[in-house]
């Protein structure tokens, strides 16, 4: 089975800190994707791969960056963390539209 | 308006009933996925569809190309299947999935 790992479940962080996600997949997918989950707004994109070094905004990718130095591994970054990036965050891998398989989640607290 | 329309928002069923939750999409897709959540957990895949119906168990996922839509039928409906379903297309020549806002459904012994 293929295997998204998040690198943390829960996760708190005070406001400004630098803020890394970690996402990595095992079964060499082209396409990576970062989410953020809220109450009454569903699942939102935020940044998405589709190979090494290749990225692309999603629909709200302010106040992040990612980053894909090796196909298994795709990052998300806070680069000043904030109360309003208080969420539930979401990695998933695909390999071309052909099915997503999503990690467990990271839930971030921004104090 | 949403492009990915999901209803209902909530539903609460008895163990045992027959449950269907509707998606429909008012653009061209080239496959469409039904998602599942428990609560506080990650999100797994229960079927991507781009024509016909799909059999897992006790869950079917039938699509209508023409009429746009999809649902989500579960048979024998049982407590563990309380989660929250998520609806998401692919539109045509995108990678990235579409949402809808997903159905909380609840059963109850």
């Amino acid at each position: 089975d293929v295997k998204v790992t998040q690198s943390s479940r829960y996760l708190v962080k005070r406001t400004g800190e630098k803020v890394f996600l970690e996402c990595v997949q095992d079964m060499d997918h082209e396409n990576m994707f970062w989410y953020r989950q809220d109450p009454g707004l569903g699942l939102r994109l935020i940044y998405f791969s589709y190979d090494v070094k290749m990225k692309e905004k999603g629909d709200i990718p302010e106040g992040y960056s990612v980053s894909r130095e090796k196909k298994e591994r795709f990052s998300l970054i806070l680069e000043s963390a904030s109360t309003n990036q208080t969420s539930m965050y979401l990695c998933a891998s695909s390999p071309s539209r052909r099915g997503y398989t999503f990690g467990s989640g990271t839930r971030l607290t921004v104090v | 308006k949403n492009e990915v329309e999901q209803s209902p928002q909530n539903l609460t069923a008895q163990e045992g009933e027959f449950i269907t939750i509707n998606c429909s999409y008012s653009v061209g897709i080239s496959a469409l996925h039904w998602l599942q959540q428990h609560p506080g957990g990650g999100i797994v895949s229960l079927f991507m569809l781009s024509s016909g119906k799909k059999k897992h168990g006790r869950l079917i996922a039938t699509i209508n190309i023409q009429e746009k839509h999809s649902s989500l039928h579960i048979t024998a409906s049982h407590p563990r299947d309380s989660a929250v379903y998520i609806c998401a297309a692919n539109l045509f020549g995108n990678e990235k999935l579409t949402f809808g806002t997903g159905t909380r459904l609840t059963i109850i012994p």
